[in-house]
């Protein structure tokens, strides 16, 4: 199946530094890519959708200015946590859509802790 | 999005054959049923998909009533390490549509 990859896999920050977290699709091109937080045992929750060449579209209660999102290539999107506090503390996880002869199939990467202190 | 309802946890042992079932009242003409499952601090793992009847994999089999209104995802012979979080997401996969998760299904296996 097509693998989707996050970096890095987890990170501790300080409260108010920013922190980039990338997610490649390795082996097919994603025009669209997802991004989820997921709370502990909780669900995941869609934060945004990123789009190649254009703006992301991001879900209502989500701060487009503190979560910044750029979809860089075909293959890479990226989400930026500016000015992180201990509340974004988070499971991150990004997926990205494959088309096959039954239609799209989301993949999803490995995902990235998130910690700040 | 159609919205699913599915039980929030259900507890089996090694070697039996686990159900779940999902309801998704409001499904589309368009949309597909799909199931994944999620290990503690993973990424969600997909599991299979089905429009209705019946379908297969290595791992898993999916019923689809007639009507759609319900799936159920069958585990057959479960092990320890088929302890997880299962969700149940419905949806037109020929769109890049975004997916909307629900609650999802805690199965615990017991030795």
């Amino acid at each position: 199946g097509a693998v989707v990859s996050q970096h890095p896999s987890w990170v501790i920050c300080k409260s108010g530094t920013s922190v980039k977290i990338e997610c490649r699709s390795l082996d097919f091109q994603a025009t669209t890519m997802f991004w989820y937080r997921q709370f502990p045992k909780q669900s995941l929750m869609l934060m945004a959708t990123s789009n190649e060449g254009s703006k992301a579209t991001y879900e209502q209660g989500v701060e487009k200015d503190k979560f910044l999102i750029n979809h860089a290539s075909l293959t890479l999107s990226t989400l930026t946590v500016t000015s992180a506090h201990p509340e974004d503390s988070s499971f991150y996880i990004c997926s990205a859509p494959k088309t096959s002869g039954s239609g799209n199939e989301q993949f999803f990467g490995p995902g990235t802790r998130l910690t700040v202190l | 999005l159609a919205k699913t309802t599915q039980p929030i946890s259900m507890d089996s042992y090694e070697g039996q054959e686990v159900n779940i079932t999902c309801s998704h009242n409001n499904i589309a003409t368009n949309d597909y049923i799909t199931w994944y499952q999620q290990f503690p601090s993973q990424g969600p793992r997909f599991i299979i998909q089905g429009y209705k009847t019946k379908v297969t994999n290595e791992v898993a089999s999916l019923f689809i009533p007639a009507d759609r209104k319900s799936s159920t995802l069958s585990l057959p012979r479960v092990s320890l390490s088929d302890t997880a979080v299962y969700y149940c997401l419905v949806g037109d996969t020929n769109r890049d549509d975004k997916i909307i998760f629900g609650k999802g299904t805690r199965l615990h296996i017991l030795p």
